[in-house]
Order: C-alpha cells, then sequence, then structure tokens
C-alpha cells in the first residue's frame, strides 16, 4: 500500500520568514495530494490540495508543488504568522475508486512573534 | 452550510464494552470516511462508505465496524474495546462519485478514552 513520509516534525521559524514542509511518497499510482492544517484540539482544515496534472499551485500565501518523477511534494508557507501555528499534514490517494488518505506523520509549525 | 457533524464529541468506556460513533456529512455529500488519530500512529484511514457500501477498507481488525444509511449519515461501531483503542475518531465527507479523489472535509471527532 501507500506510504507517505513527512519531513521534519518540528519547524520553527521567526514571523515573516518562510516555512518549507516536505512529503515524499511511494505509490506511482497517486494521484491527489492534500495539505491539512490542525490546531490544537481542533479539526484538521483542507488548505490545499494538488493533482497529478498539475505541478505547482498556489492560494496567497500558500502553495503546493509536486514533482512525480521524484515522487514528493512540499506545502511553501510564505510570511508567515504567528497564527500559522499548527501541525500541517501531507496525505496521498490512489487513483481507486473512492477517498482513501494515506497521511504523513506531520509537522509541528511554530512561528515567533 | 452546516459542516461535519460527530456525536458524542467525548466518550469513557471500559475495556471488553462495545461503542457507536455517529456522522452526519456536508449535505449533499455522499461519501463518508472514517480516521483514527494516536499521537503514536498519526491518522490512518478505517473506511470509506459511499451510498451505503463499503467502498474502501484500512487495516484494521474486523472488531472496528461501520454503516451508512440513506441519507449518507454514517456510523462507526467498535466492539470488544481495548486500552489501545483510545484515541481521537475523526470522520470526513466529500461530494464522493467514482474517478478522481475529492476533497474531504473532516467533523472535529469523537474522543474515545478506553479505562
Amino acid at each position: 500500500g501507500e506510504n507517505v513520509e513527512q519531513h521534519p516534525s518540528t519547524l520553527s521559524v521567526q514571523e515573516g520568514d518562510s516555512a518549507v514542509i516536505k512529503c515524499t511518497y511511494s505509490d506511482s499510482a497517486s494521484n491527489y495530494f492534500p495539505w491539512y492544517k490542525q490546531e490544537l484540539g481542533k479539526r484538521p482544515q483542507l488548505i490545499i490540495d494538488i493533482r497529478s496534472n498539475v505541478g505547482e499551485k498556489k492560494d496567497q500565501r500558500i502553495a503546493v508543488t509536486l514533482n512525480k518523477t521524484a515522487k514528493h511534494f512540499s506545502l511553501h508557507i510564505t510570511e508567515t504568522q504567528p497564527e500559522d501555528s499548527a501541525v500541517y499534514f501531507c496525505a496521498a490517494s490512489g487513483n481507486n475508486a473512492g477517498n482513501m488518505l494515506t497521511f504523513g506523520g506531520g509537522t509541528r509549525l511554530m512561528v515567533k512573534p | 452550510k452546516a459542516g461535519v457533524t460527530q456525536t458524542p464529541r467525548y466518550l469513557i468506556k471500559t475495556r471488553g464494552q462495545q461503542v457507536t460513533l455517529s456522522c452526519s456529512p456536508i449535505s449533499g455529500h455522499r461519501s463518508v470516511s472514517w480516521y483514527q488519530q494516536t499521537p503514536g500512529q498519526g491518522l490512518q484511514f478505517l473506511f470509506e462508505y459511499f451510498s451505503e457500501t463499503q467502498r474502501n477498507k484500512g487495516n484494521f481488525p474486523g472488531r472496528f465496524s461501520g454503516r451508512q444509511f440513506s441519507n449518507s449519515r454514517s456510523e462507526m461501531n467498535v466492539s470488544t474495546l481495548e486500552l489501545g483503542d483510545s484515541a481521537l475518531y475523526l470522520c470526513a465527507s466529500s461530494a464522493g462519485g467514482t474517478g478522481s479523489n475529492q476533497p474531504q472535509h473532516f467533523g472535529d471527532g469523537t474522543r474515545l478514552s478506553i479505562l
């Protein structure tokens, strides 16, 4: 089955700096890659996603890049703010009939004011 | 639109008991997936239901089961509870359909504690 690895497990940045979180996946058939943000005690919230026919996608300060050949994808957050502090999860899903996400282990991002 | 609603929010059970968790998806969403979240294992897929049928299943023992009703609401049942079943159980709904994956939106979860 699919295996997703996520790095780093913790990331500390100064407010205004950029943050990058990287994930690798094992199943070359995977074609959908969402990112979730989970604040303490709250639900995972979908912040951006990308499909395998696209190399990059941006939404304001957030961007995701995908390298299908290398089987890795990354989340980029620019101009970080204290409210960006949370745990971020990447996930991958294959081209099967349905929705079955395999998650990475998570990255705890801390933005210092 | 109302989001995904899970009940109850908290449950305390003892070993050997069984429990049923409920999930009401976003209106119009036909796919409901269940995930278990623990500090040690992270987020793990349990199963997905679409049109009252289990469409995908993760690597969990048969003590974990679920079902979906005609209004797309879903329930998850865990029998013969073990200490290791203590976790946050999250439900996610999506528009469903076949082919490409659809974005999944999570509920607040049910925190299950086994004593």
